[in-house]
């Protein structure tokens, strides 16, 4: 089975200044989806953003990016101009593209993150 | 709001006895999943259906099953509940079974087992 981490239990960072949270993972795919979804105190689970992994274009979402090293499996998330709002969990998910796993989501075990003012 | 919609919010209940937490996916999705989250597990897929039927399935105990109705809702019946299984139970929702299909998650279900 796909396993992914999150080395990083906790991170902080000052409002407006950028912050960096890693994952990585493990497969022998070579065709599969990445996800950041961020779950904060309301536990409702968001989706931040999508790579695929046929694409070398790193994806963006306005504030947020990804860092993705297809070659190291680390898919990493950029946030820049943090905010009071960006305080939240953030889970890292792998989605396989075929068999009998094609539609589960593998997730990291998740990264919290506190923003200071 | 992503369009997913579960009910309760919350359920308390005993161990051995029996729930059931329902789920309404979003408008013309055909793909249901169901997410268990816990301390000790983290988020763990349980099951899908796409259309009425199974699609695959997870780390799902057998005490516990699900379905999906012709209006597409799904339901998870949780029995011989035990403190282990207190937990927030997701539901997610994609428009198809496809490899390119995103999950929208609904707000959760919190399970609490005294």
């Amino acid at each position: 089975a796909q396993t992914v981490t999150q080395s990083q239990p906790e991170m902080s960072v000052q409002e407006a200044e950028t912050v960096t949270l890693s994952c990585t993972y493990d497969t022998s795919e070579s065709d599969y989806y990445l996800f950041w979804y961020k779950q904060p105190p309301s536990r409702q689970m968001i989706l931040v953003i999508r790579q695929e992994a046929y694409k070398q274009q790193n994806a963006t979402e306005n504030r947020f990016s990804v860092n993705f090293q297809k070659a190291a499996k680390s898919f990493s998330l950029k946030i820049s101009d943090s905010q009071l709002g960006d305080a939240a969990m953030y889970f890292c998910a792998y989605r396989s593209t075929r068999g009998s796993t094609l539609g589960r989501l593998y997730f990291g075990r998740g990264t919290q993150l506190t923003v200071w003012p | 709001d992503s369009g997913v919609t579960q009910t309760p919010k919350h359920l308390i209940t005993a161990t051995g006895q029996r729930v059931t937490l329902r789920c309404s996916p979003r408008s013309g999705d055909l793909s249901v999943y169901w997410y268990q989250q816990s301390l000790d597990q983290g988020l763990q897929f349980l099951i899908q259906y796409y259309n009425g039927e199974e699609r695959a399935k997870g780390n799902i105990l057998e005490r516990f099953s699900a379905q999906q109705f012709p209006d597409l809702h799904s339901e998870l019946n949780l029995s011989s509940l035990e403190l282990g299984d207190s937990a927030l139970y997701f539901c997610a929702s994609s428009v198809g079974a496809d490899r390119t299909d995103t999950q929208y998650f609904g707000p959760g279900t919190r399970l609490t087992v005294l």
